[in-house]
């Protein structure tokens, strides 16, 4: 149980594109889900925390407008990187909240 | 703001070896504590989960000991196996969590075959 899964796995993109990646929790609700983001040889930093049926809580530094969080339902948040660009290219990961968090299997981006 | 450090942040031993990795962690407030590994390029696997009114948590050849009161963490690998190299994360929750995770840099492991 607890299983959470993201789609796209990977993805390349030219730059100024909007890229969407969504996070899904398979065999439980999760009213809280959280987006980090990974940058090479670097640690998991928290980006955002997507809380359902209202607005996401962005961490400082984050552009909210650039970084589009949508948690529509108990099963479902989506990240959407807007006009991305080289800076952009990382691992994005989310994670469901059940007492304990439960990470998703993570998506490279690679905007070129 | 929570701060998470982790030492080493590599270390490579021969197999057999027993092994200490150690995480601190600068406001003891927390609500748990997990260890992950995570393979190159690829996602988090979880480790171990201690709450914050735990002591330790084992697993097989893994031992995790929290003390809260002085923000400290250690993971303890007994004899150890190539296959155990991966980076070893650290991160500590708050707010039963409501909040997300804090995260330390990691101790990457190469065990020596």
């Amino acid at each position: 149980g607890a299983v959470v899964s993201q789609h796209p796995s990977r993805v390349i993109c030219k730059s100024g594109t909007s890229v969407k990646i969504e996070c899904r929790s398979l065999d439980f609700q999760a009213t809280t889900m959280f987006w980090y983001r990974q940058f090479p040889k670097q640690s998991l930093m928290l980006m955002a925390t997507s809380n359902e049926g209202s607005k996401a809580t962005y961490e400082q530094g984050v552009e909210k407008d650039k970084f589009l969080i949508n948690h529509a339902s108990l099963t479902l948040s989506t990240l959407t990187v807007t006009s991305a660009h080289p800076e952009d290219s990382s691992f994005y990961i989310c994670s469901a909240n059940l007492g304990t968090q439960y990470f998703g299997p993570g998506t490279r981006l690679l905007v070129l | 703001k929570q701060e998470v450090t982790q030492i080493p942040a590599a270390l490579s031993v021969p197999e057999g070896e027993n092994l200490v990795l150690n995480c601190s962690f600068t406001d003891s407030a927390i609500y748990n504590l997990q260890w992950f590994r995570q393979d190159p390029g690829k996602g988090l696997t979880s480790l171990l989960l201690i709450q914050s009114s735990q002591r330790e948590q084992t697993s097989g050849r893994l031992n995790a000991s929290l003390d809260k009161s002085s923000g400290r963490s250690t993971l303890y690998i007994a004899a150890s196996q190539p296959g155990d190299s991966a980076t070893y994360l650290c991160a500590v929750g708050a707010r039963g969590g409501a909040d997300g995770l804090t995260f330390g840099k990691g101790t990457h492991l190469i065990i020596q075959p």
